[in-house]
């Protein structure tokens, strides 16, 4: 079956733009994550969704980040206003319900900010 | 608050030698643990996860953990290693209530 999917899988925009990202999970997942990846860096947790509601938004860097979920399938990952400190490959994933289950990752979206 | 230490950013080992890439964690309550792999340009994908029952867990490509509770530890081994296991090994952790924390990454070199 088809995977976590993300697009696009590169964006160059300009400082001072929106850009707006996307993930389309696997069929079945109710959980839904998002992460950023800054070069040579490990994972950085941003929203966790279960179906459309997010009960932890912790990780949102600041009030620029926002994201939503539709139903219990895609999510837009949407950043206001970029600097060039949002530059990094971010990355979706989704799971089954339950601490126990893992993750499945799409294969991130580059964000370079000029 | 839950933590994952990867106590070496780098691993070098020599093909078909054992590879161990280490992972120390800190949690209330019961541990989850997971092992992913990123390769080149790619997403991470799953290895192995400890959740309960046997310390020794088998996973993807002939990799294995041991969950050690003493030590807090879960330590990715493998008996012999292949140039292609070279890529960046993330460690990650989730309790009751938590989401996934995960740790800075090892990257392992495994030289022909």
């Amino acid at each position: 079956g088809a995977g976590v999917s993300q697009s696009p899988s590169n964006k160059v925009t300009e400082k001072g733009k929106d850009v707006e990202l996307r993930c389309d999970p696997i069929s079945g997942h109710t959980a839904l994550y998002w992460y950023r990846q800054r070069l040579g860096q490990g994972l950085e947790f941003l929203i966790y969704f279960q179906g459309n509601s997010a009960p932890d938004k912790s990780g949102l860097p600041s009030d620029r980040f926002s994201a939503e979920r539709t139903g219990e399938s895609v999510s837009t990952l949407t950043i206001q206003r970029t600097q060039q400190e949002d530059s990094a490959v971010y990355l979706c994933a989704s799971s089954f319900a339950g601490r126990n289950n893992e993750q499945f990752f799409g294969p991130g979206t580059r964000l370079t900010v000029l | 608050a839950q933590s994952v230490a990867q106590p070496e950013d780098q691993v070098n080992v020599a093909e078909g030698n054992p590879l161990t890439v280490k992972c120390t964690y800190s949690v209330s309550g019961n541990p989850y643990l997971f092992w992913y792999v990123q390769y080149p340009n790619r997403g991470l994908q799953f290895l192995l996860k400890y959740i309960t029952g046997d310390n020794l867990v088998k996973g993807s490509y002939g990799f294995e953990a041991e969950f050690n509770k003493s030590q807090t530890s879960f330590h990715l081994k493998k008996p012999s290693a292949l140039v292609s296991d070279s890529a960046l090994y993330f460690c990650a952790v989730r309790t009751y209530g938590q989401n996934f924390v995960f740790g800075p990454g090892t990257r392992l070199s495994v030289l022909p």
